[in-house]
């Protein structure tokens, strides 16, 4: 079952924040995030293990909240280049079937 | 290091034909994803080897998609006879450890399908 993120969709200005959040009804081993850009492949930001640890990766941090199973990704300072549309995949450990399954993204827009 | 490349970038065909898609993963990544990511979509696992073995193919929709991995490198996924609800991009992943726990992915750039 695939992890529901929100908003669809945000459109920022140069140097403002945002933050995107992914929510799932299972309890989840690890939470993956992605950029995906126009035509191009996903890029892998960070990963997530259980124990509500918190990851940067330039000026994108994202915490992963193991009880209430979601994370949430935090765009600080936005740039340009921040430009696409983000996935989060999440493990749900059952039966030790790993499997990561993607939600349906949120694009977020960076204007000048 | 270089990335996972995949074969075609782009192919259109009709529906009832059939297609084929080559992935070579990362050197030395034991296992390998197929994905189908339908425009406006997230990416969605249609096959997952380990080595040259199949971990899992649940949703492989298996009456017409096949997929092989030779010898635990390269991999190509097949389509035959294709429908048009298999407009997509496939993509192709791999990762480093012989189990995908906790495992980063990295993406190759896909190949663009359209089924007229």
């Amino acid at each position: 079952q695939q992890p529901v993120q929100s908003p669809q969709a945000v459109i920022l200005r140069e140097g403002e924040d945002a933050v995107i959040n992914c929510s799932s009804s299972k309890a989840l081993y690890s939470v993956h995030w992605y950029r995906q850009k126009h035509g191009e492949a996903p890029v892998f930001l960070m990963i997530l293990l259980k124990g509500g640890e918190q990851k940067g990766h330039e000026k994108i941090s994202a915490s992963f909240n193991e009880k209430k199973q979601q994370s949430s990704l935090y765009l600080t300072a936005s740039q340009l280049s921040y430009s696409g549309t983000y996935f989060c995949g999440t493990e749900a450990p059952l039966s030790n079937d790993y499997k990561l399954s993607f939600g349906a993204g949120t694009t977020v827009t960076v204007r000048a | 290091e270089a990335g996972v490349a995949q074969s075609p970038r782009y192919k259109i065909i009709e529906k009832r034909q059939s297609v084929a898609f080559w992935c070579n993963p990362i050197s030395g990544h034991a296992t390998l994803y197929w994905y189908q990511q339908i425009l406006g979509q997230g990416p969605k696992l249609l096959i997952q080897f380990q080595n040259n073995g199949v971990v899992d193919d649940s949703q492989l929709p298996k009456d017409r998609f096949s997929a092989e991995r030779l010898k635990g490198v390269d991999s190509t996924l097949k389509i035959q006879p294709a429908k048009l609800e298999d407009s997509a991009v496939y993509l192709c992943a791999s990762s480093l450890g012989v189990t995908s726990v906790g495992e980063t992915q990295y993406f190759g750039p896909g190949t663009r399908l359209l089924v007229l």
